[in-house]
């Protein structure tokens, strides 16, 4: 199975600052197709997960251009430009590349 | 707009069966993936099942692979979770989940149904 590994595991954010979360996998994402399947998820508290960022750079209709996807093959990060009071919550990183889909293991973001 | 339902959650006794649907509206569900994802109490997300747009090709997480069974009615614009022989370490919630066309990820989620494994 793939490893998704993400870094921080929590992250305290002043308002208006910004915020990086890290998402390590233990191969590469890169299909034959020529898409990566990285994906990003925000739960906020007491919801179900949504989607934010998929083929690692492309926001979901509505997601704030605040947020940004970025990296290749392995390595990627979602950076959040200035961290805002609704943002807090668990960030999953996943893969769909190879079954079975799997997430990392979450990073909570709360507000300082 | 989209909207999933799941519905059937409940407790149910190590060794039970119990069956989760989710019943979808606001797009074609029948040229549409789903999957299952669940979440235990406190945990993280983990993918548990999905099934092809014409029911013809399904997959499992290794660990409910022979005992949780996908499946969907696309008259009915509906899909199942069929749990049998439960175990404690099934107790989540699940969530039904619509995967994005040409990728997958899950680009609409139900409000999610808990199951409890416990005697």
């Amino acid at each position: 199975d793939i490893v998704m590994t993400e870094t921080p595991l929590s992250l305290s954010v002043t308002p208006g600052q910004p915020a990086s979360i890290s998402c390590k996998s233990s191969r590469s994402l890169l299909h034959s197709d020529g898409k990566t399947h990285l994906y990003w998820y925000l739960q906020k508290p007491g919801q179900s997960p949504q989607l934010l960022i998929y083929g690692v750079s492309n926001r979901l209709s509505g997601v704030p251009d605040r947020f940004s996807g970025s990296g290749s093959g392995t390595d990627f990060t979602l950076k959040i430009s200035r961290v805002e009071a609704e943002d807090v919550g668990v960030y999953y990183c996943m893969q769909g590349i190879q079954l079975p889909w799997t997430f990392g293991q979450g990073t909570k973001v709360e507000i300082k | 707009e989209v909207q999933l339902v799941e519905s059937g959650g409940g407790l149910v006794q190590p060794g039970g069966s119990l069956r989760l649907s989710c019943a979808v509206s606001g797009f074609t569900f029948s040229t549409y993936w789903m999957s299952w994802v669940r979440q235990a109490p406190g945990k993280g997300l983990e993918w548990v099942a999905m099934i092809s747009d014409d029911g013809g090709a399904k997959n499992y997480v290794d660990s409910v692979r022979g005992r949780l069974t996908v499946s969907r009615d696309n008259a009915k614009n509906s899909l199942y979770l069929q749990m049998n022989n439960v175990r404690a370490e099934d107790t989540s919630v699940y969530y039904c989940a619509r995967h994005q066309l040409g990728m997958h990820a899950f680009d609409f989620w139900g409000q999610g149904a808990m199951v409890t494994v416990s005697s």
